[in-house]
């Protein structure tokens, strides 16, 4: 069956320092991979999104990148973390006959 | 841009009021349509999806929504909601089956 596994489940770092948070699907091959991030008092917000490895496309300009090293991997990243990067940010994946499913999710704050 | 609206941020209702959570998008072409909720220290889960078919989705828990393709809406309905209802509900759509957008969420309160 196919799984999501995504970590840490919560992270505080400082301003200023970098950051990485993984995400890996298994049981699946080639899927579309997301992140996506919920701010407090917001909705969703799409990130990144990408459709094969090495593939990345960006939704929103700001202070993240996004990699997808392998086919089933996708990290989030940044060299100096901003308070209004705190957040709480979900990786999804969906296939050719899936819907999303959905990480269980990183709470970051930043401080 | 493509954009997803949900009417309302926040609901309060008594239990065994009725509830109708409104959605509409921006999207001219074929879409899948789907709500979503998140419980208090819980995931998103996924209440029901439209992809074709009958308008009208029932799903989880009781509730349905309907697609009515003319208004571009997708609102979500419940007869009779209950306390354990309380969460954030979130309507969302994929165009042509890409990449998903979310409304901005509606928090919804059911006094007990």
């Amino acid at each position: 069956s196919q799984t999501i596994h995504q970590w840490p489940a919560t992270l505080v770092q400082p301003v200023g320092s970098p950051l990485s948070l993984e995400c890996t699907v298994e049981g699946t091959s080639n899927p579309n991979l997301y992140w996506y991030r919920q701010a407090a008092g917001r909705g969703l917000q799409l990130l990144f999104y990408s459709v094969g490895i090495g593939q990345i496309s960006s939704e929103v300009p700001q202070n993240l990148s996004a990699s997808r090293p392998q086919d089933r991997q996708f990290i989030l990243s940044s060299k100096k973390l901003l308070l209004s990067d705190s957040g709480f940010y979900l990786c999804a994946w969906t296939g050719t006959s899936t819907g999303y499913t959905f990480g269980s999710g990183t709470r970051l704050t930043v401080v | 841009a493509q954009s997803v609206s949900q009417h309302n941020h926040h609901v309060i209702l008594s239990e065994a009021a009725s509830l109708e959570l409104g959605c509409n998008y921006s999207y001219g072409g074929t879409v899948n349509l789907f709500w979503y909720v998140q419980y208090p220290g819980q995931h998103l889960q996924l209440l029901l999806k439209y992809f074709s078919g009958d308008p009208l989705v029932k799903g989880i828990k009781g509730f349905e929504a309907e697609f009515i393709k003319s208004k571009f809406s997708f609102n979500l309905r419940k007869p009779s909601v209950q306390w354990s209802d309380t969460a954030e509900y979130f309507c969302a759509v994929s165009e042509y089956g890409n990449k998903l957008v979310f409304g901005a969420g509606t928090i919804l309160r059911v006094k007990s």
